[in-house]
């Protein structure tokens, strides 16, 4: 299966900075079908991206996404105090699934 | 707008089953995919089983195979979960969606004895 690893676990910004997160494949992932989702504590996950770069519908244009092959990330171009949560990249190209194991984004 | 709404809490011992559901509204079952996904106390997000409209089959992720199964029924358009067998290890937090977009509010599973 293919193993999504986050980078950093926790990144500490203050409301109007520029937060990057990165997500990491182990195998290549087809089609750039990589997906970021946004979660907050006792919610479902909130999608943000797929296809890699491709904002979802009702998605703020803060929040980008870029990569391909192995090497993704997700780019929150000024933090809104509603954007401090955790974050979740996930391959959906092949079976079975994977998500990464979390980014939290909290207030510094 | 597509709604997907699954049942309450459970509590099971272990070597028990549960049976979770999802209801869809909004859109008919039969044009949505459907997959389930699980998220354990502090860990990550982990893919159960899916199925993908386009392809008509489901798969199930190699850890659950055996010991997961889809199903749903139309009539009341309504997804079913059941995971048998159960151990501490699968309490967790049962979310059913569509496979990126509209997720269920999920349903809390406590395994213990």
């Amino acid at each position: 299966e293919i193993v999504l690893t986050q980078s950093p676990g926790t990144l500490s910004l203050s409301p109007g900075e520029r937060a990057t997160l990165s997500c990491r494949a182990s195998q290549s992932v087809s089609s750039s079908y990589l997906a970021w989702y946004q979660q907050k504590p006792g919610q479902a996950p909130r999608l943000l991206i797929y296809g890699a770069s491709n904002r979802a519908t009702g998605i703020p244009d803060r929040f980008g996404g870029s990569g391909s092959g192995t090497d993704f990330t997700l780019t929150i171009s000024r933090l809104e105090p509603e954007d401090f949560a955790v974050y979740y990249c996930q391959q959906y190209g092949r079976s079975p699934w994977t998500f990464g194991q979390g980014t939290k984004v909290d207030i510094k | 707008q597509i709604q997907l709404i699954q049942s309450g809490a459970e509590v099971k011992k272990p070597g028990a089953s549960v049976k979770v559901s999802c209801r869809f509204s909004g859109y008919t079952l039969t044009e949505l995919s459907i997959h389930w996904v699980r998220q354990a106390p502090g860990k990550r997000l982990e893919w159960m089983a899916g199925f993908e409209r386009e392809d008509g089959e489901i798969i199930y992720a190699p850890k659950f195979q055996g010991r997961v199964t889809m199903t749903d029924d139309t009539s009341t358009n309504t997804a079913y979960m059941e995971l048998r067998s159960l151990r501490s290890e699968d309490t967790a937090i049962y979310y059913c969606t569509t496979g990126l977009d509209y997720w269920g509010q999920g349903t809390l599973v406590t395994v213990s004895s």
